[in-house]
């Protein structure tokens, strides 16, 4: 069964800072692997998602991310840390295929400080 | 287009009592999937249909239950409430392609169990 690991259940930055989050996959199978973002009180809105074309994924608001087979991660990064970007972040992973469950990492909320 | 709709927003419940949240999906998809969010918790994987079936359930007691209508709108059925079902309910849907699952999210429905 698929899984992904968030590192860091919260994560400061600086206002222009990089941002960088990170999330590793467990799979049997080559994956799909989406991030969302989750604003207080919202639903989850999808960031990017990467479905085995370009490794590299850019997303919307700046953010992007990176498939890398060889370290099973999907780390999302955002070059300049936006006050508008506190938020809590989801990774999640899905097999390819059809009925394939969506499985969620536990999330990382991320604060910017002024 | 409108995306996924959710109703109620917020409900106040007595324990032992039933609550019922209803979601509907984007047009044109045939999958709902519900979600329920914890406070400490994260993201809890409850139900997907697909079809009108029920594909796949989450580690949750029978008294969560739910069903889809022919126009693949859902309801989730809480019965026998407890203190701790007290969460955020998000529903999603997705159309499956083989270009993988991507599932989009409502704005969720408040459960308060008092």
């Amino acid at each position: 069964a698929q899984s992904v690991t968030q590192l860091g259940s919260h994560v400061s930055v600086s206002e222009g800072a990089l941002v960088l989050l990170r999330c590793n996959y467990s799979s049997s199978v080559p994956p799909y692997l989406f991030w969302y973002v989750q604003y207080p009180n919202q639903g989850l809105q999808l960031l990017l998602k990467y479905t085995s074309a370009a490794t590299l994924v850019k997303g919307i608001n700046g953010f992007e991310a990176e498939f890398k087979k060889s370290e099973t991660s999907f780390h999302l990064t955002k070059p300049s840390a936006h006050m508008s970007d506190a938020a809590e972040y989801f990774c999640a992973v899905s097999d390819q295929g059809g009925y394939q469950k969506v499985t969620f990492g536990t999330g990382t909320k991320l604060q910017v400080i002024p | 287009e409108a995306g996924v709709t959710q109703s109620p927003t917020h409900l106040i419940k007595t324990r032992g009592q039933q609550a019922t949240l209803r979601c509907s999906p984007i047009s044109g998809h045939t999958s709902v999937y519900w979600y329920q969010q914890a406070l400490g918790l994260g993201l809890q994987f409850l139900l997907w249909y697909d079809e009108g079936e029920e594909r796949n359930r989450g580690n949750f007691p029978p008294r969560f239950s739910g069903r889809q209508f022919p126009n693949y709108s859902s309801e989730l059925n809480v019965n026998a409430l407890e203190l701790e079902d007290s969460a955020l309910y998000l529903c999603a849907s997705s159309f499956l392609t083989g270009a993988g699952n991507t599932i989009y999210f409502g704005e969720g429905s408040w459960l308060t169990v008092v």
